[in-house]
């Protein structure tokens, strides 16, 4: 079984600050992990995904996350937050069988002028 | 997302009537998935399909059921709509197990009054 926890419900920036909101998992395998974003109103769109070849992973818009298997940890930063990044973000896990894939309970960015 | 359609968008039902929720894909993906998004809970695996007529539950399956009676559709119903089962609801697909990854469909939002 695998699980995520997202340990922040609510992150609030101002515009031009960094961003990190923290994620950490738990498995019995090592998954992959995926970060992705929801506008209001919005589908699921991707940001980064780690599949076991690089640590440091490098998404869009400016997002990056770093695998720490020693820390079982998976965190999303951006040097410089921008208004269009608020949103909210989840983390997931993936790499079960079927490819099931396991949400964290998300966390809202809020992004101040 | 491209390729993969969900409709109704948007659906208001009573209490106690069925309800048949699709999603479409044109990729000919051999996976797909029905989670349901609730605030606080992130997203949550309902069922999932790996083939043809190949399906099986999630983690919050009582009260649906599915099908997949061709590669390009998977069905969603509600046999009995209760207000708990108010919520968004999103179909996923992939191509293999999630190694490349997933698309999420626009959603749908259902509620039982």
């Amino acid at each position: 079984a695998q699980s995520v926890t997202q340990l922040d419900s609510h992150v609030s920036v101002s515009e031009g600050t960094p961003v990190l909101l923290r994620c950490n998992y738990s498995s019995s395998y090592s998954p992959s992990l995926f970060w992705y974003v929801q506008h209001p109103n919005k589908g699921l769109q991707l940001l980064l995904k780690y599949t076991s070849a690089a640590t440091l992973v490098k998404g869009i818009n400016g997002f990056e996350a770093e695998f720490k298997k020693s820390e079982t940890s998976f965190h999303l930063t951006k040097p410089s937050a921008h208004m269009s990044d608020a949103a909210e973000y989840f983390c997931v896990a993936g790499g079960t069988s079927y490819g099931k894939l396991t949400f964290g309970q998300g966390t809202i960015l809020t992004v101040h002028p | 997302d491209a390729g993969i359609t969900q409709s109704p968008r948007h659906k208001v039902t009573e209490t106690g009537t069925p309800v048949t929720l699709r999603c479409h894909q044109t990729e000919n993906h051999r996976y797909m998935y029905w989670y349901r998004q609730d605030p606080g809970h992130g997203l949550r695996l309902i069922h999932y399909s790996y083939g043809v007529k190949d399906t099986d539950k999630g983690e919050v399956s009582d009260g649906y059921s599915v099908s997949r009676s061709k590669t390009e559709d998977f069905l969603l119903t509600l046999e009995s709509a209760t207000s708990s089962q108010t919520s968004v609801y999103f179909c996923a697909i992939s191509e293999s197990n999630g190694a490349y990854g997933y698309t999420f469909g626009s959603g749908t939002r259902l509620t039982v009054v």
